[in-house]
């Protein structure tokens, strides 16, 4: 499987400033960036799904000027959250799928944990 | 809309134990089915998987069988051993416009004792 990289592995901030979270396909070129966010002890969810080369596609409920994705490259993802607050603590997953690969496969990153002061 | 549940947990066992974790959904259409397993530290891996009804994906001894009149797909395994410790998330992709996205159940924390 493909492999795929966070960073930062964990990552305090203050409240009101931006935070912005790498993933990286190391070994393939992703065509499809998933990012998910899981709270304690529950399961993920999907935010949004980032095409390479295109916008962003938001889940309903996900402020997409909170949450800014970009898919720059076939091999990097970013995602920003802008004007942190302490309710956006929470563990952050990106996942990569490739139409070269059975798209149904995802591979996930190791996630980073966001905690807002 | 399409959801997973999964039997909560903790699930504690002694090794070679046999192991049973539930899962039921509800999707429109033909959903693939998923389990994936988040060891300490680690991502989610893919564990094993079935594309359609009666199919069973198997994977390290675990075992799951895509039961479309009960709507489940449930993992199992016979023996199971410390290194299996870990959380397991069933998933569904209901396919379509949602191809591509799949929908976790809350998982599963599975803790195995020598």
């Amino acid at each position: 499987g493909a492999v795929v990289s966070q960073h930062p592995s964990r990552v305090i901030c203050k409240s009101g400033t931006s935070v912005k979270i790498e993933c990286r396909s190391l070994d393939f070129q992703a065509t499809t960036m998933f990012w998910y966010r899981q709270f304690p002890k529950q399961s993920l969810m999907l935010m949004a799904t980032s095409n390479e080369g295109s916008k962003a596609t938001y889940e309903q409920g996900v402020e997409k000027d909170k949450f800014l994705i970009n898919h720059a490259s076939l091999t990097l993802s970013t995602l920003t959250v802008t004007s942190a607050h302490p309710e956006d603590s929470s563990f952050y997953i990106c996942s990569v799928g490739s139409l070269r690969l059975f798209q149904e496969t995802q591979y996930f990153g190791p996630g980073t944990r966001l905690l807002v002061l | 809309g399409n959801s997973v549940t999964q039997m909560e947990g903790p699930v504690t066992l002694s090794e070679e134990a046999f192991l049973t974790i539930n899962c039921t959904y509800t999707a429109t259409g033909y959903p693939s089915l998923f389990w994936y397993v988040q060891y300490p530290g680690e991502g989610l891996q893919l564990l094993l998987k079935a594309t359609k009804a009666d199919d069973k994906g198997s994977n390290k001894g675990f075992e799951a069988t895509y039961r479309k009149e009960t709507t489940s797909f449930h993992l199992e395994k016979g023996s199971v051993q410390v290194s299996d410790s870990a959380v397991y998330f069933c998933a569904l992709n209901a396919g379509g416009t949602s191809y591509g996205k799949l929908t976790f159940g809350q998982g599963t924390i599975l803790t195995v004792h020598p």
